[in-house]
């Protein structure tokens, strides 16, 4: 039971690249959740997935998409990365609005 | 909005000191309360969590009681250990969707 998965876990961007962060959970909830962490900012909400099929924007969302792909898959996609998207990126599932569960994180660098 | 306030750190305590990490919180409704921890290169796991007024969340020796008339889910340790060593997250959980973090404190333990 891995729990709440994330790749990668480093990456390096130039400016105005593409890239797309991956998650996966094995615990078959039906909320999956992207944050991103920087320093003295605590986590903040960029999209959330209530269900499958379903997204919603949270706190930040500009500058992302994002894909529910099916009950198991959440993904980030950064389409023209900018240095302001330099962050540590965490993926959280949850059954209901009670406990989330994070993955390890991504940590990206936009130069 | 909701919100969530917690104390600034970063704190340093002696190993075996006793520790309390303040956390308030604004909220129209009647939240769930958590603490998170993330230790150094992790994400974040669920530390312990209330879901009514005069609940107590325990775990690992940490405490938090659930106190509506002050809007407060202060974090305490009797005796803290070098392992305890980490940044902690108060959150507010609401209406069904993500959680309110507050900016994370950090705690130094010294042998």
């Amino acid at each position: 039971n891995a729990g709440v998965t994330q790749t990668p876990k480093f990456q390096v961007l130039k400016t105005g690249q593409s890239m797309t962060l991956q998650c996966a959970q094995d615990m078959n909830h039906n909320s999956m959740y992207w944050y991103r962490q920087d320093p003295g900012m605590g986590l903040r909400l960029i999209y959330y997935s209530a269900s499958e099929g379903t997204t919603d924007k949270g706190e930040v969302p500009n500058g992302y998409n994002v894909s529910r792909l099916n009950k198991r898959e959440f993904s980030l996609r950064l389409e023209s990365a900018a240095p302001s998207q330099t962050s540590v990126y965490f993926c959280a599932s949850s059954e209901s609005s009670e406990t989330q569960y994070f993955g390890p994180g991504t940590r990206l660098l936009v130069l | 909005g909701d919100s969530v306030t917690q104390m600034e750190g970063p704190v340093t305590l002696s190993e075996e000191a006793f520790l309390t990490i303040n956390c308030t919180y604004t909220a129209t409704g009647y939240p769930s309360l958590f603490w998170y921890v993330q230790y150094p290169g992790e994400g974040l796991q669920l530390l312990l969590k209330a879901t009514k007024a005069d609940d107590k969340g325990s775990n690992k020796g940490f405490e938090a009681t659930y106190r509506k008339e002050t809007t407060s889910f202060h974090l305490e340790k009797g005796s803290v250990q070098v392992s305890d060593s980490a940044v902690y997250f108060c959150a507010l959980g609401d209406s069904g969707y993500a959680l309110n973090f507050g900016k994370g404190t950090s705690l130094l333990v010294t042998p």
